[in-house]
């Protein structure tokens, strides 16, 4: 089973805040998160490794906690190029393989 | 630098007909490789990922296949295409070893069209 995201989609005003959530049914041993814009590669954000921890990259970070086996991707004072669809992705503790989310798509306005 | 190179970028296929994608990955060895897919509009699936050369761990039951014959080489074949095949197939590769500890590093993608 794939890790679900929610919201699906937040539509944004340039400035505004937005949280994404990814919960897991499986335990959570690292937590990816990417990005994609329409029609290319998704593109590496950060990876939590620990429970608990936070990491950030410019106004985008994200949580991870363990025992819920969920993490939290914040868009902070929101961007015009933090629009596109975001993935968390899901790696097992005991093999190889990344299991994504559906994605969620962000659109930000001016 | 590594670098990963996917071809080709574009195909239009008809039902029926056979497939085959490549993938390869430079400057450096014995990467993990995956082949992933995106139907429009939806996420990402896991179709195969390999740790070595002649291993290949298939997650979906379906008609294609995977192959490595060479270290830093992945290919994507199907002998008879459906009209579900269509979307976007993405190669990535991770760090060497058996687990992933940073980040998958995407090809540009090749989109299939069945027709």
């Amino acid at each position: 089973q794939q890790p679900v995201q929610s919201p699906q989609a937040v539509i944004l005003r340039e400035g505004e805040d937005a949280v994404i959530n990814c919960s897991s049914s499986k335990a959570l041993y690292s937590v990816h998160w990417y990005r994609q814009k329409h029609g290319e590669a998704p593109v590496f954000l950060m990876i939590l490794l620990k429970g608990g921890e936070q990491k950030g990259h410019d106004k985008i970070s994200a949580s991870f906690n363990e025992k819920k086996q969920q993490s939290s991707l914040y868009l902070t004072a929101s961007q015009l190029s933090y629009s596109g669809t975001y993935f968390c992705g899901r790696l097992e503790a005991a093999g190889n393989k990344l299991t994504f989310g559906g994605g969620t798509r962000v659109l930000v306005k001016p | 630098s590594q670098t990963i190179h996917q071809w080709p970028a574009t195909l239009v296929q008809p039902v029926g007909s056979p497939l085959s994608l490549e993938c390869t990955v430079e400057g450096t060895s014995n990467p993990n490789l995956y082949w992933y897919r995106q139907a429009a509009g939806r996420g990402l699936q896991l179709l195969f990922y390999s740790v070595g050369i002649g291993q290949i761990s298939s997650e979906v039951p379906q008609n294609l296949s995977a192959s490595r014959p060479q270290d830093r080489q992945f290919i994507l074949s199907s002998k008879k295409l459906l009209l579900s095949d269509s979307g976007f197939y993405l190669c990535a590769w991770s760090v060497i070893g058996g687990r992933i500890t940073g980040e998958l590093f995407f090809g540009e993608g090749s989109r299939l069209t069945v027709l």
